[in-house]
């Protein structure tokens, strides 16, 4: 496609609950990001694919949070447990392999835990 | 730790002022900058961006952003805004060889016509 989707735009979930968030990044790009924004702050890094591997996990917050990306295009950021404090905007990026910081970001994910 | 501070939460300004927001960053390698814009209801999109050479960078939009190395800085300017310019700007540093991107918490900007 033309620039980087995240599906569902929005997601409401009760506490303790499952989600999955999905981010198809830019055709040919090998690296991808997800980042999470919580109100009133700036995107803070989550985790890092270059291609199928996760490069860098530093950013996940605990074992709860999984991201998976098995082909090398297409990732999944998957939450377990799901707390309130989960609460945010879920950004997806991606970059071709020559310029890594020259990131393409997705409208995000919103997800509200209840 | 890297760090990113932009010290103005929310700027006001009416149309045909110039514009100066700050960012300062803590980072003891070697630095790569940015500054993204999202305008409203639009995604994050990259304004500018620092590597190495000439400290006075120009991105789009008119927008330009000097790099001082003495003073951590990175501040972006443009001569005179536009109500089209309203928007939350967020100052960005990289470090290392893996791309993940520190963010400052944003200014939000608000230009009345």
């Amino acid at each position: 496609g033309a620039g980087v989707s995240q599906t569902p735009s929005n997601k409401v979930t009760e506490k303790g609950k499952y989600v999955e968030l999905r981010c198809d990044p830019i055709s040919g790009h090998t690296a991808l990001y997800w980042y999470r924004q919580s109100l009133g702050q700036g995107p803070e890094f989550l985790i890092y694919f270059q291609g199928t591997g996760a490069a860098d996990d530093s950013g996940l917050p605990n074992d709860r949070f999984f991201a998976v990306r098995p082909e090398g295009s297409v990732s999944t950021l998957k939450i377990q447990r799901t707390e309130r404090g989960d609460s945010a905007v879920y950004l997806c990026a991606s970059s071709s392999g020559t310029d890594y910081y020259e990131q393409y970001f997705g409208p995000g994910t919103r997800l509200t835990v209840t | 730790a890297q760090s990113v501070s932009q010290h103005n939460h929310h700027v006001i300004l009416s149309e045909a002022a110039s514009l100066e927001l700050g960012c300062n960053y803590s980072y003891g390698g070697t630095v790569n900058l940015f500054w993204y814009v999202q305008y409203p209801g639009q995604h994050l999109q990259l304004l500018l961006k620092y590597f190495s050479g000439d400290p006075l960078v120009k991105g789009i939009k008119g927008f330009e952003a000097e790099f001082i190395k003495s003073k951590f800085s990175f501040n972006l300017r443009k001569p005179s805004v536009q109500w089209s310019d309203t928007a939350e700007y967020f100052c960005a540093v990289g470090g290392g060889s893996q791309g993940n991107l520190i963010f400052g918490k944003g200014t939000k900007l608000s230009v009345k016509p």
